[in-house]
């Protein structure tokens, strides 16, 4: 089965550094996304992931391991604005897109 | 970047009556749309994966005659829900993959429409 975890939730305080935690058991692995979505909207991009390593973007930065079937979303220098939830996904052998629940972060002055 | 419209943004609509949502890359040709449904504080579900001239895929769950896509163009997708119910109240998103696709064909996301049933 397709299976996809991350934390319901998490609260950090602006200015900090905040890590939110992704693991996988996909049928087939063809990437792994981040993306961000506020209340209402659409989600928005962030990372991409296909080989093992780390990609930085700004004060993003997304780490893959696929052996464990593993990847996180680091993010530095929290803003208020970065409250929102964020999504990990999973691109399968059929091209689709899996998505987690999402980890609603709040960020706090 | 990669521009996905969706329309209308907000409909209400009775019981029993049929809705349509369109969803439309503005500056790039998708061979492929993906449907989603995202309930209040779940993740988005796949509905359906629809191909350009091709009749869509659905998800295990998902009514085909309930949930009708049709994707007539490179630039336009259609979800008409047939008689609505309450219970299809939802969020609907849609997102479209780029046809030249790119390193990682990255999927393009709509803004979404909030369909409410009453």
């Amino acid at each position: 089965g397709q299976n996809i975890d991350q934390p319901t939730e998490m609260t950090a305080t602006e200015g900090a550094i905040v890590q939110i935690n992704c693991t996988y058991q996909t049928s087939g692995f063809n990437g792994l996304f981040w993306y961000q979505q506020h209340a209402g909207e659409a989600p928005t991009f962030l990372s991409y992931n296909v080989l093992d390593g780390l990609e930085e973007k700004g004060r993003f930065s997304s780490f893959l391991s696929r052996s464990k079937g593993y990847s996180y979303l680091l993010l530095k220098e929290l803003q208020m604005k970065d409250s929102a939830s964020y999504l990990c996904a999973v691109r399968g052998s059929q091209g689709n897109l899996i998505f987690g629940k999402g980890t609603k972060l709040s960020v706090k002055p | 970047g990669a521009v996905v419209s969706q329309h209308p943004s907000r409909v209400i609509c009775k019981s029993g009556t049929s809705v349509k949502i369109e969803c439309r890359s503005l500056d790039f040709q998708a061979t492929t749309m993906f449907w989603y449904r995202q309930f209040p504080k779940k993740s988005l579900m796949l509905m359906a994966t629809s191909n350009e001239g091709s009749k869509a895929t659905y998800e295990q769950g998902v009514e085909k005659d309930k949930f009708l896509i049709n994707h007539a163009s490179l630039t336009l997708s259609t979800l008409t829900v047939t008689s609505a119910h309450p219970e299809d109240s939802s969020f609907y998103i849609c997102s479209a993959r780029d046809k030249s696709g790119g390193a990682h064909y990255e999927q393009y996301f709509g803004p979404g429409t909030r369909l409410t049933v009453t």
